[in-house]
């Protein structure tokens, strides 16, 4: 079975701090993982995933198979990145492909 | 119309209805979701469909849920005989498959509410 574990309900900080917002999954093979935002009154939307190992919006994100983690991070967050977060994995393979899961998300709240 | 469409809005039934929610994905996506978000609980999955057919319907919550979809297009996910536990906001998606790592694009919801 495949399950995303975002250990953090809430996630307040400053502007200007770093921010970190923890993702570990579970899954036998090999993961694709995103990380989707929804910001105030928006649709869900993709920030990043992976494969592409892109910055969107100052943010980044590593997978790590060892720790089966794929934290977000941002060196400097600002007001405007407040908004709730999800982690979300997808089936590469066997019964499970093609299924999208999410974490619990998220709620990142940046102070001014 | 360019993004995934959901009606209705919002929807308010008496406890003991049954209920229709509807999903229009994005023309040529072959995959769909429905998810519900609720306080607290994150994004619960809850089915999801290749075509017409449903891989995995594990995460129906009882079987009041049921969910088809026709002509690879428009789905719709119906719950029966409603309980206020079922209040949400309910979530569709759709995506073109091509490999694992394609995005998923979200519709507005549907917010339920049972009285």
């Amino acid at each position: 079975a495949q399950r995303v574990t975002q250990p953090e309900k809430l996630l307040s900080v400053f502007k200007g701090a770093p921010v970190e917002l923890k993702c570990n999954y579970s899954y036998s093979g090999s993961p694709e993982l995103f990380w989707y935002v929804q910001y105030s009154r928006q649709r869900l939307q993709l920030l990043l995933r992976h494969i592409s190992r892109e910055s969107i919006k100052g943010f980044t994100a590593d997978l790590n198979k060892g720790e089966t983690s794929f934290h977000l991070k941002k060196p400097f967050a600002q007001e405007e990145d407040s908004a709730m977060y999800y982690c979300a994995l997808i089936g590469a393979g066997g019964t499970s492909y093609g299924k999208l899961t999410f974490g619990q998300g998220t709620i990142l709240t940046v102070h001014p | 119309g360019a993004g995934v469409s959901q009606s209705p809005s919002n929807k308010v039934t008496e406890k003991g209805k049954d209920v229709e929610l509807r999903c229009d994905p994005i023309s040529g996506h072959t995959a769909l979701y429905w998810y519900r978000q609720s306080l607290g609980q994150g994004l619960e999955f809850l089915i999801y469909f290749q075509g017409n057919s449903a891989p995995d319907k594990s995460g129906l919550p009882s079987d009041r849920f049921s969910a088809e979809r026709t002509g690879g297009s428009v789905s719709t996910l119906t719950i029966q005989r409603t309980q206020q536990e079922d209040s949400a906001v309910y979530l569709c998606a759709s995506s073109f498959r091509q490999g694992a790592n394609t995005e998923a694009f979200f519709g507005q919801g549907t917010r339920l509410t049972v009285v």
